[in-house]
Order: C-alpha cells, then sequence, then structure tokens
C-alpha cells in the first residue's frame, strides 16, 4: 500500500529541549495528520493540515506544538519546550480526500 | 466530540474459528469506520473499511457490519489463523467536515491459539 516516512524513528531528549519529527507523506495526498499513542493505549488525535492550514487540533495539542509542511517539503511536527508527558509514539497519517489514512512507522520520543 | 467504544478488550480464540470485535460511537455525523490492524512495535496498517452508504463489506475472511441507527460497527474474522495474531483499532471519522480525523476505540488484542 500507500508508504508514509518519518524520520527520525526514535528519538531522545531532555526535558526542555526543542524535537522537531518528520513526516514525508504519500505523494499526492492533501491531509496530513498527527496522532500520540502511549503504550498499550490506542492512537489519539492531535491535528490535521490541509492547503497550508491547521484544520482542527485537540486538546493534546499543546501550545508547545506546532506543525507546518514548508514548500511541500516534509510535514513537521515541533515540540518546544518538551515535557516529561510528551513521552510517547508519534505517528504521521496522510490522506488523498480526508478519509481513508496510512500511518507511518512512527517516531519513538523519549524526553528525559 | 466522538467517542469510540471498543470490546472485548482481550479475545482468545482457536485457529480455524472466528473472531468478533464490537464498537459503538455516538456522534451520528461519524460517516467512516474503518479497522486498523498493529503488531508490536509497528505502525497501525488498515485492513478494511466501510463507509455509512453500506452495511456489509467483505474482504477475504474479514467482515465488517455497520447498524447506523444503533450506531454499532463489527469486524469479523472468520477462520482465524496465528498470524491474526496483534491489536485491532476500531475508528470513526466524519469525511466531509474538512477534518476526517480518526477517533479510535482502546483496541482489542486478539490471540489466536494453534
Amino acid at each position: 500500500g500507500p508508504k508514509v516516512l518519518q524520520i527520525p524513528s526514535h528519538q531522545i531528549i531532555d526535558m526542555g529541549q526543542m524535537v522537531t519529527l518528520n513526516c514525508d507523506p504519500v505523494s499526492n495526498h492533501l491531509y496530513f495528520y498527527w496522532y500520540k499513542q502511549i503504550l498499550g493505549q490506542q492512537m489519539e488525535f492531535l491535528v490535521n493540515f490541509y492547503n497550508g492550514k491547521v484544520m482542527e487540533k485537540s486538546k493534546l495539542f499543546k501550545d508547545q506544538f506546532s506543525v507546518e509542511r514548508p514548500d511541500g517539503s516534509y510535514f513537521t511536527l515541533k515540540i518546544q519546550p518538551t515535557a516529561l508527558e510528551d513521552s510517547a509514539v508519534y505517528f504521521c497519517a496522510s490522506s488523498f480526500q480526508g478519509d481513508t489514512q496510512y500511518f507511518g512507522p512512527g517516531t519513538r520520543l523519549l524526553v528525559l | 466530540g466522538e467517542q469510540v467504544e471498543q470490546l472485548p478488550s482481550i479475545l482468545r480464540v482457536q485457529e480455524g474459528s472466528s473472531a468478533s470485535i464490537n464498537c459503538s460511537y455516538e456522534d451520528s455525523a461519524s460517516n467512516y469506520f474503518p479497522w486498523y490492524k498493529q503488531e508490536p512495535g509497528e505502525n497501525p496498517k488498515l485492513i478494511i473499511d466501510i463507509r455509512s452508504n453500506m452495511e456489509r463489506k467483505q474482504i477475504q475472511e474479514l467482515i465488517v457490519l455497520l447498524d447506523k441507527k444503533a450506531k454499532r460497527f463489527s469486524l469479523h474474522i472468520t477462520d482465524t489463523q496465528p498470524g491474526d495474531s496483534a491489536m485491532y483499532f476500531c475508528a470513526a471519522s466524519a469525511t466531509g467536515a474538512n477534518t476526517g480525523k480518526l477517533t479510535f476505540g482502546h483496541g482489542t488484542i486478539l490471540r489466536v491459539h494453534p
């Protein structure tokens, strides 16, 4: 099936530092999403992005979070500053028309 | 916002038997219901989905049913194999609302015993 790529696969950082998670969505997809998954739990929606704008964000999408996709490059999630509770697996997903979503392999973030 | 309930949380079956997972949702605007399979350390993989204009869909051994009146949908795996062992998530989404965000159930751990 369609492939979504994520870089890096793992990231360990100190609390308070900034981290940027990168997503390379399926090439012709127009809708992009970030989800957060804590071990053993379900994926939880953070934000979605379409036509250069945030369309909707959840309560989990704190003020320290931001997303962008400059000039069709990576779709990024930036956390600045990070907190201990940000430790999780972050999945990027993309969709062509806002329904069927394909998930990337995830970035495992550990905040110490 | 949308809430999705999923049961059971753990399901153990014998190889060759069928397995059923049930989900319910609250938002009548939800119209798209995908199912994802996630193996340990892997990303969720879409296995089957159903839209609100259908009541039943089958892909090989996977059957999904949707009851819009009751706001329930279910996944049935016929003739289970050990390779079907994984975590399964149902989800609901209101497409056309400019978001398409997925609200997931809490997941079902399926174990198929030889």
